[in-house]
């Protein structure tokens, strides 16, 4: 079935980008997402982009996708204390029933 | 303000009991989805409703009931036949394919309920 995998810690130095990655296995994929989890919080969608974009910038957040590879990455620039969180790699695609397909989460570190 | 409410916060489960965790949502949305939340687990979908008065089970639907009377609620009943219901639970909502919104399904999630086993 449909996968969508991302490595489960990242420490990162204040001040200095976050690169967080992801790979899905949906070749039909419409459109994928990244979420922000806080802790004991709900998910808050911070981005999405369409399968046929290659790049999407909002401020600090830099989406990248490679349709080919199928691989997702979001950049954080000038990290913060305040990024600190989980952050959920998930994509959709027709045919799905409304269901998206979420990865397991990468815990974002900041190191002072 | 539009939004999607879970209730309650946190939840205490005695042994043999059901409980059952309310989510309301105000933003007219046909799709909602309950999901279970593990440490290191992700994000596993119990439950979820394309439109009211129709649900689907999602990976771990055992030990779980839902209804969906309502557009606004989705509750979800942790049965006693669950076995191991501590976790986050988490339910979302999304316009749905039904509602015209194609491949593109944002899903908006509420603030969770922490279910624990007196």
């Amino acid at each position: 079935g449909e996968d969508v995998e991302q490595s489960l810690f990242l420490s990162v130095r204040e001040g200095d980008s976050s690169v967080i990655n992801c790979t899905y296995t949906d070749s039909s994929s419409t459109y994928l997402y990244w979420y922000k989890q806080e802790p004991g919080a709900g998910l808050q969608l911070l981005t999405y982009i369409f399968s046929n974009m290659d790049m999407k910038q909002d401020q600090r957040l830099t989406v990248l996708l490679n349709k080919k590879d199928k691989h997702l990455s979001l950049r954080i620039a000038d990290t913060q204390t305040g990024d600190s969180a989980i952050y959920f790699c998930a994509e959709s695609s027709w045919g799905r029933d409304d269901k998206i397909i979420f990865g397991k989460g990468t815990r974002l570190h900041i190191l002072p | 303000d539009g939004g999607i409410t879970q209730s309650p916060k946190y939840l205490f489960r005695k042994e043999g009991q059901n409980v059952t965790l309310s989510c309301e949502q105000n933003l007219n949305h046909d799709a909602m989805y309950w999901y279970r939340q593990d440490p290191g687990q992700g994000l596993r979908l119990i439950y979820y409703s394309q439109i009211v008065n129709d649900f689907q089970k999602g990976d771990i639907a055992e030990g779980y009931s839902v209804s969906r009377e309502k557009k606004e609620s989705f509750p979800l009943t942790v049965t006693s036949a669950q076995k191991n219901p501590t976790a986050f639970y988490l339910c979302a909502s999304s316009i749905g394919t039904s509602g015209g919104a194609g491949a593109k399904n944002i899903q908006y999630f509420g603030a969770g309920t922490r279910l624990s086993v007196l």
